[in-house]
């Protein structure tokens, strides 16, 4: 079965520090998988996408994701934070069943707290 | 360009009463699914709609229903309500086509649901 990990509850950074969040994820075939934010009393916004080809996918906002088969992680990334990056932050990964188009799994999240 | 709106935004029932929230999919967008996410988790794949039909389902009980009209609007349907479906109820739209169906979600703001 589809599965995400998200192995930390919080991260905390001060602003201009690199951050990084970290997703694992466990795929029958080819992993499709995305990183969505949300922040308070609000629905869930992209960020961006893993499907086929460079390891290294950029996003909205500054952020970047790195893709790595082997270790089976999808680490989101931004070389500098800022205070209004504070939210949560959710991995996911396409349900691999034929038809499985609308159906992400969803990791728990990780809330990210950027300090000024 | 409008997104995907819900409504309603919050409401309060009580146990055993029923529910119905109503999605309108970001334009241009024929493909809606609703997810449920419990407080401190991420979401959870409820269902569906393509063409006005169901066309995949989570672990949900029978309790909960949808509907999708011919403008591509939908209807998420909750009976005999539990204090346990108190949540946030997050609705998904995107374009399907045949062979593209790598595509990302599009979320609307969500319809808090708290159950007494």
């Amino acid at each position: 079965a589809q599965s995400v990990a998200q192995p930390e509850d919080q991260v905390n950074v001060a602003e201009g520090n690199p951050l990084t969040v970290k997703c694992t994820y466990s795929v029958s075939g080819n992993p499709y998988l995305f990183w969505y934010v949300q922040y308070p009393n609000r629905g869930l916004q992209f960020l961006l996408k893993y499907i086929t080809g460079d390891n290294l996918v950029k996003g909205s906002y500054g952020f970047e994701a790195e893709f790595n088969k082997s270790q089976t992680s999808f680490h989101l990334k931004k070389p500098s934070a800022l205070v209004s990056d504070s939210a949560l932050y959710f991995c996911a990964v396409r349900d691999s069943l034929v038809g499985g188009y609308n159906k992400l799994i969803f990791g728990a999240g990780t809330r990210l707290a950027v300090h000024p | 360009d409008a997104g995907v709106t819900q409504s309603p935004t919050h409401l309060i029932k009580t146990r055993g009463q029923q529910v119905t929230l109503r999605c309108s999919p970001k334009s241009g967008h024929d493909t809606v699914s609703w997810y449920q996410q419990a407080l401190g988790q991420g979401p959870q794949f409820i269902f569906q709609y393509y063409e006005e039909e169901e066309r995949q389902r989570g672990n949900f009980p029978d309790r909960f229903s949808g509907h999708q009209f011919p403008n591509y609007s939908s209807e998420l349907n909750v009976n005999a309500l539990l204090l346990g479906d108190s949540a946030l109820y997050l609705c998904a739209s995107r374009f399907w086509r045949e062979g593209q169906n790598t595509g990302e979600l599009f979320f609307g703001e969500g319809s808090r649901l708290t159950v007494l």
